[in-house]
């Protein structure tokens, strides 16, 4: 079974710029989170799709970044325009739901650590 | 607001010691609690995790942790650590409630000397 994957791997850029990271789940896992860290310090929650719906958002910084998830699959997060501060390694996680016990594992793709200039 | 705190964020200890990480969490009602690794150049993975019963939670390669409700903590174990064990590790909290949005700490590097 593939596991959640994420690309770029790293991404470079100037301030200013765009970014787009994208996450590929677990197939048939309908909970969708977002994480970021930034250098030293904790792994934070950014936000939580169920299927193609916003559930949480409560951790997106600000109005510069936007989560999509067509269709319940695959989740986009742009960065718009980016700043240095938002550099950092963004990471997806997947979970399945309704199952005992399976709801509250996350399984975690590897990052996209961005670095902005 | 909810946080989890790791006590220590470098340890450095010499194969075949003894290992004893720290976690604290701050959060009311019931919690789902996680340790998880990330090895060198790896994805973050689950050592293991407490949902329920047994507060002695034994994970893979030899890890425990241990669930004390009252201390609101969730120590990580290890009798005879390995040079194999170098990696940074995260002690996480979630709620059955809200999404089970992650709280993590900070982190705890661990270097194992051969």
């Amino acid at each position: 079974e593939a596991g959640v994957t994420q690309f770029p791997s790293h991404s470079v850029i100037e301030k200013g710029q765009t970014v787009t990271l994208r996450c590929d789940p677990i197939s048939g896992h309908d909970n969708l989170y977002w994480y970021r860290r930034v250098m030293g310090k904790e792994i934070k929650f950014l936000l939580h799709f169920v299927k193609e719906s916003k559930q949480d958002e409560s951790g997106m910084p600000n109005n510069r970044f936007l989560a999509e998830r067509t269709g319940g699959t695959y989740s986009t997060l742009k960065v718009q325009p980016a700043e240095l501060e938002d550099s950092g390694v963004y990471f997806c996680a997947s979970s399945q739901i309704g199952t005992s016990g399976g709801a509250y594992e996350q399984f975690f793709g590897p990052g996209t650590r961005l670095t902005v200039l | 607001a909810q946080s989890v705190s790791q006590h220590n964020h470098h340890v450095i200890l010499s194969e075949a010691a003894s290992l004893e990480l720290g976690c604290n969490y701050s959060y009311g009602g019931t919690v789902n609690l996680f340790w998880y690794v990330q090895y060198p150049g790896q994805h973050l993975q689950l050592l293991l995790k407490y949902f329920s019963g047994d507060p002695l939670v034994k994970g893979i390669k030899g890890f425990e942790a241990e669930f004390i409700k009252s201390k609101f903590s969730f120590n990580l174990r290890k009798p005879s650590v390995q040079w194999s064990d170098t990696a940074e590790y995260f002690c996480a909290v979630n709620r059955n409630t809200g999404g089970f949005k992650t709280i993590f700490g900070a982190g705890t590097r661990l270097f194992v000397k051969a």
